[in-house]
């Protein structure tokens, strides 16, 4: 099955400042990738839709700003979450749309985890 | 109202039990529909997707009435490994994010 990969898979960062998360398909193209977050015991919640080429489109509540996204090529979206503060600690989790044959799949990467003290 | 609700969990089972997890969804225009298995710390994983026609996969079933916007996971002979937090999710359109439900927990134990 395709492959997405995220990096890091975990990381911890001292209040205010700016961690940067990869998400790469690794074996298809993808023209959109969408990046949720999970705080414990809570489903995944949509943050942005990243399409290549274009500027991301950002759920309610989710502020532009702070969470930055740029999909610059058909394998790689990258979210950065400046000035980290401890409520941004959460699971960060995206998935790639893969689309061609008979069917539509969106595959996820492994997520990243991210601890702001 | 919730996109998507689940069963509130979480469910406790011995092996071998037969389990039954079930979801509804507020929009009636949903189009895709599928479970998920979540393990701890873990990315999401594609159990199976869902059809109105109900499909089986091993020992895992799942049926979807669209009429009354319901979907269901049934599980026979729960295993060990089944222990795991069932996502409900569904699609809107194709080309759109998933909507996941707050899952189910399951713990099968010996």
């Amino acid at each position: 099955g395709a492959v997405v990969s995220q990096h890091p898979s975990w990381v911890i960062c001292k209040s205010g400042t700016s961690v940067k998360i990869e998400c790469r398909s690794l074996d298809f193209q993808a023209t959109t990738m969408f990046w949720y977050r999970q705080f414990p015991k809570q489903s995944l919640m949509l943050m942005a839709t990243s399409n290549e080429g274009s500027k991301a489109t950002y759920e309610q509540g989710v502020e532009k700003d702070k969470f930055l996204i740029n999909h610059a090529s058909l394998t790689l979206s990258t979210l950065t979450v400046t000035s980290a503060h401890p409520e941004d600690s959460s699971f960060y989790i995206c998935s790639a749309r893969r689309s061609g044959g008979w069917q539509e799949t969106q595959y996820f990467g492994p997520g990243t985890r991210l601890l702001v003290l | 109202r919730k996109e998507v609700e689940q069963d509130p969990g979480p469910f406790n089972v011995p092996e071998g039990a037969t389990v039954a997890f079930n979801c509804t969804y507020s929009n009636s225009a949903s189009q895709s529909f599928f479970w998920y298995r979540q393990d701890c710390r873990k990315e999401p994983k594609l159990l199976m997707s869902v059809y109105s026609s109900g499909n089986e996969d091993g020992r895992f079933t799942a049926q979807l009435n669209r009429a009354s916007q319901y979907i269901s996971l049934l599980i026979r002979d729960s295993k060990l490994s089944d222990s795991a937090t069932y996502l409900c999710v569904v699609n809107k359109r194709a080309g759109t994010a998933l909507i996941f439900g707050k899952g189910t927990t399951l713990s099968v134990s010996s």
